[in-house]
């Protein structure tokens, strides 16, 4: 078992649409959780990131941890064309494990 | 401030043969980490380096390595290339210690033939 997993998509939703994107995981040790948006033949550029379980809200983004449950996702409201990326899930341990740990992404199309 | 850049962009090997890519982190950063991005197997930790110095390590072979200098810049090595080392190469800087807050460069996409 991978230790994040995230299903790849991809993921048509029209213009306006609420999108959910979910990652697991199995290593209890991760304490940073972070999503990235990577465009196409660009580098990953960091969305948000949270420390604990919880609500996090930035704009039209927001991400939320649950560590019972080993479960983490970002919904974006009101998604644009722009909005059109691959989407990456990231999370890093503690100790020997401080490094990110990368989902395989989610492949979103937003339709105008 | 000018973000993370690496060079070159885009290089083609032949099999066999090294390669050195280049990073310069973010004004300030002293924190940078190199990745492997592939379609198979996602983004790949290879390694980080802070103040010259390599904190963690992925799982490579001992064909990659890499160093930091003084000025926080980072290169890469790949010494005898193989197939499967063809993949986009990516480079994120942190300020300190803190990689939650990691911001990645545009990536070296290479290729061996």
């Amino acid at each position: 078992q991978k230790e994040v997993e995230q299903d790849p998509g991809p993921l048509s939703v029209p213009e306006g649409a609420i999108v959910s994107l979910n990652c697991t995981y199995s290593n209890s040790a991760f304490q940073y959780f972070m999503w990235y948006r990577q465009y196409s033949r660009k580098g990953p550029e960091l969305l948000m990131y949270t420390y604990s379980s919880g609500n996090k809200e930035d704009g039209r983004f927001t991400a939320q941890v649950d560590k019972s449950s080993k479960y983490i996702s970002l919904f974006i409201r009101d998604s644009q064309p722009s909005d059109s990326a691959t989407y990456l899930c990231a999370m890093i341990g503690g100790g020997s494990n401080y490094k990110l740990t990368f989902g395989k992404g989610t492949l979103l199309t937003v339709n105008p | 401030k000018a973000g993370v850049t690496q060079t070159p962009r885009y290089l083609i090997k032949t099999r066999g043969q090294q390669v050195t890519l280049s990073c310069s982190p973010i004004s300030g950063h002293r924190s940078v980490s190199w990745y492997q991005q592939t379609p198979g197997q996602g983004l790949q930790f290879l390694f980080e380096y802070f103040s010259e110095t390599q904190r963690n390590k992925g799982n490579f072979p001992g064909r990659f390595s890499g160093r930091q200098f003084s000025n926080s810049r980072s290169e890469m090595n790949v010494s005898t290339l193989e197939l499967g080392d063809s993949a986009l190469y990516l480079c994120a800087s942190s300020a300190d210690r803190g990689l939650n807050e990691q911001y990645f460069g545009p990536g070296t996409r290479l290729t061996v033939t």
